[in-house]
């Protein structure tokens, strides 16, 4: 089955320990990108992935960082994860940078304390 | 900042009534989409719309491009239980350009 696939699906931790969440597509799409969902805000993305080792910030990259060493996998990680980062968090597929179909992974709920 | 207002934020539907809810920006969009999210899942492309003025449907959803491009409206026909959730447009300004999401409308059923 097609699909995008985040772990983990719930997450809670406290201020400035590091956590990586990982994103694999089954897909062989290029591109990858990283949104984070907040009541009224909608999706903002955070990261983006256009092909191997190629990446890019989005429109909220600060306390993020990611990488593309394999084409399925996109992972996000936060470095000193801190309260403002509580949020739920969407992975997305499409087969090329620019291609308005975007699959969503189910989200990851991240709660910073 | 964020580009795209959704109206309403929330509503409530009754079983069979048909509900409406839109979005609009100051700028142009030359694509239109409307994506579902149920609760606990990644939203769902619902529809798909690339020229100004367009009707498009997909069951008992329809949507609709306007005409000055600044805007699109979504349509639910005789809504059921499984309707609820959070509906988002999203716009792309051009062909291979990011998306930008709107806030979300979330439906809730009348208890």
């Amino acid at each position: 089955e097609a699909q995008v696939t985040q772990n983990p699906r719930y997450l809670i931790t406290v201020t400035g320990k590091k956590l990586t969440v990982t994103c694999s597509q089954n897909m062989n799409h290029e591109y990858m990108s990283w949104y984070r969902q907040d009541p009224g805000l909608g999706l903002r993305q955070i990261y983006y992935s256009m092909n191997v080792e190629v990446t890019d910030k989005g429109d909220v990259p600060e306390g993020y960082k990611v990488s593309r060493k394999e084409k399925r996998n996109f992972p996000l990680i936060l470095e000193s994860p801190s309260p403002n980062q509580t949020s739920l968090y969407f992975c997305a597929s499409t087969p090329n940078f620019g291609n308005e179909k975007l699959f969503f992974g189910s989200g990851t709920q991240l709660s910073v304390l | 900042g964020q580009q795209l207002n959704q109206s309403p934020q929330s509503m409530f539907i009754q079983e069979g009534e048909d509900v409406s809810m839109n979005c609009t920006s100051s700028s142009i969009f030359n694509t239109w989409l409307w994506y579902k999210q149920d609760p606990g899942e990644g939203p769902v492309l619902l529809i798909a719309l690339y020229k100004a003025g367009e009707l498009t449907s997909n069951g008992r959803l329809t949507a609709q491009f306007g005409i000055t491009r600044k805007d699109s409206f979504l349509n639910i026909s005789a809504s059921i239980p499984s309707d609820v959730g959070i509906y988002f447009c999203a716009g792309q300004k051009a062909a291979g350009n990011k998306l930008t999401f709107g806030g979300g409308t979330r439906v809730l059923v009348k208890p």
